[in-house]
């Protein structure tokens, strides 16, 4: 089964710095799907980036990057620039690429980012 | 608003009875997820349908718990003689798909269930 952790309840940044939320995973698989969810407070859940694992080159969206490391199964999202909306739980996902896997998403537990201003 | 719409937004029930929450999903969205979120943690997958067929539940989903889509649009979740542990946010997504292809899961807002 696969699993994904965030080993960071909690991080905190100042408004206009930089941040890197972390994430591990684990998987039997080649072919997998990863992201990341934002779920700001009383909110739905939106997508701020997906990294597919056939891909090398690191996925990028706008002030949102991430720093994808298949052989160590790590994944990181780098937020620049912090503004005060980014303030939310982030959440990393795993999701297969197999057509025998179904296609739901497998979170970890979220880390809250606090921006201060 | 064309997005993923649940209803109701908050539920309060007394142990024992028993709750249906409906999913709307986005029109032309075939594939419907259900997904549990307790305090402090991340979404958990329930069940899955691809337009009205059950494809796939979780072992979460005790035999308290049914879900349907019928004619493939929305959804019901209905869980019967509810326990306190069952207290959670209940959150629905839905996306296009066929075969491999990665297509985006929009959520909705989640019913927030209480069982006292």
């Amino acid at each position: 089964a696969q699993t994904v952790t965030q080993s960071q309840p909690e991080m905190s940044v100042q408004e206009a710095e930089t941040v890197t939320l972390s994430c591990t995973y684990d998987t039997s698989e080649s072919d997998y799907y990863l992201f990341w969810y934002k779920q700001p407070p009383s909110r739905q859940m939106i997508l701020v980036i997906r990294q597919e694992a056939y891909k090398q080159q690191n996925a990028t969206e706008n002030r949102f990057s991430v720093n994808f490391q298949k052989a160590a199964k790590s994944f990181s999202l780098k937020i620049s620039d912090s503004q005060l909306g980014d303030a939310a739980m982030y959440f990393c996902a795993y999701r297969a690429f197999s057509s025998g896997s179904a296609r739901q998403l497998t979170f970890g537990s979220g880390t809250q980012l606090t921006v201060l201003p | 608003d064309t997005g993923v719409s649940q209803n109701p937004r908050h539920k309060i029930t007394k142990r024992g009875q028993n709750v249906t929450f409906r999913c709307d999903p986005i029109s032309e969205h075939n594939r419907l997820y259900w997904y549990r979120q307790t305090l402090g943690q991340g979404p958990e997958f329930l069940t899955y349908f691809q337009n009205e067929a059950q494809l796939e539940k979780s072992r979460l989903l005790s035999d308290r718990f049914s879900a349907e889509r019928p004619k493939g649009s929305f959804s019901t979740l209905e869980i019967q003689r509810t326990e306190q542990g069952d207290s959670a946010m209940y959150l629905c997504a839905s996306s296009l798909g066929a075969g491999t292809s990665y297509n985006e899961q929009f959520f909705g807002p989640g019913t927030r269930l209480t069982v006292l």
